[in-house]
């Protein structure tokens, strides 16, 4: 079956620093992929919609400045937390738009720590 | 994006027992589908159904699906304490925004050896 592998699973980082995340498509190409974040004890929210070769559509409130998102190739998409900041912690979890050979999919998700 | 409401926001019970999850949603929708999450881990997808259907099954699992009423259930038949983890329903309006999910707030479901 379809398969997203998300990498990393966690990081820890220093405030300041910027912290990438992968989302990769591993047997299909996903020209359209979707971000999402997840505090503690709370549910997931959508942070923005991931276009291969195009801008990144971001949801109301999510900065796209401080959220870069790159989808460079059909089968990965990056998200990118400049200067991250303790408030930044959080469950990052993405996901491909489901085909017509497969349904939805998710990445295993990135815990970020920032300290 | 706006989310649905579930209920309850918790449910603890005892192995063997049933456990029944509500979830209502604002806006029209493609499909609702439910999901799993163990504590800190990823998303387990359990079930979806489409607007046209009412009911589904899938082995202990039972979801219907009211569209006037915005709302859909998932009853967990025979509980285990496996079956621990916060549980979700996720919509999609289809669409333009085909793939893209309005999760509800969750229920965390604690079942006790």
């Amino acid at each position: 079956g379809a398969v997203v592998s998300q990498h990393p699973s966690w990081v820890i980082c220093k405030s300041g620093t910027s912290v990438k995340i992968e989302c990769r498509s591993l047997d299909f190409q996903a020209t359209t992929m979707f971000w999402y974040r997840q505090f503690p004890k709370q549910s997931l929210m959508l942070m923005a919609t991931s276009n291969e070769g195009s801008k990144a559509t971001y949801e109301q409130g999510v900065e796209k400045d401080k959220f870069l998102i790159n989808h460079a190739s059909l089968t990965l998409s990056t998200l990118t937390v400049t200067s991250a900041h303790p408030e930044d912690s959080s469950f990052y979890i993405c996901s491909a738009r489901p085909g017509q050979v497969y349904g939805y999919t998710f990445g295993s998700g990135t815990r970020l720590t920032v300290v | 994006s706006q989310q649905g409401e579930e209920d309850p926001q918790a449910l603890s019970i005892q192995e063997g027992e049933n456990a029944t999850m509500n979830c209502s949603y604002k806006t029209s929708i493609n499909n609702l589908q439910w999901y799993r999450q163990n504590s800190g881990r990823g998303l387990v997808h359990l079930i979806l159904i489409r607007s046209n259907e009412r009911e589904k099954h899938s082995g202990r699992l039972r979801v219907t699906l009211d569209t006037s009423k915005k709302s859909s259930s998932l009853l967990i038949t025979a509980s285990r304490a496996a079956d621990t983890a916060s549980y979700f329903c996720a919509t999609d309006a289809g669409g333009t925004s085909y793939g893209k999910l309005t999760f509800g707030q969750g229920t965390i479901l604690t079942v006790h050896p």
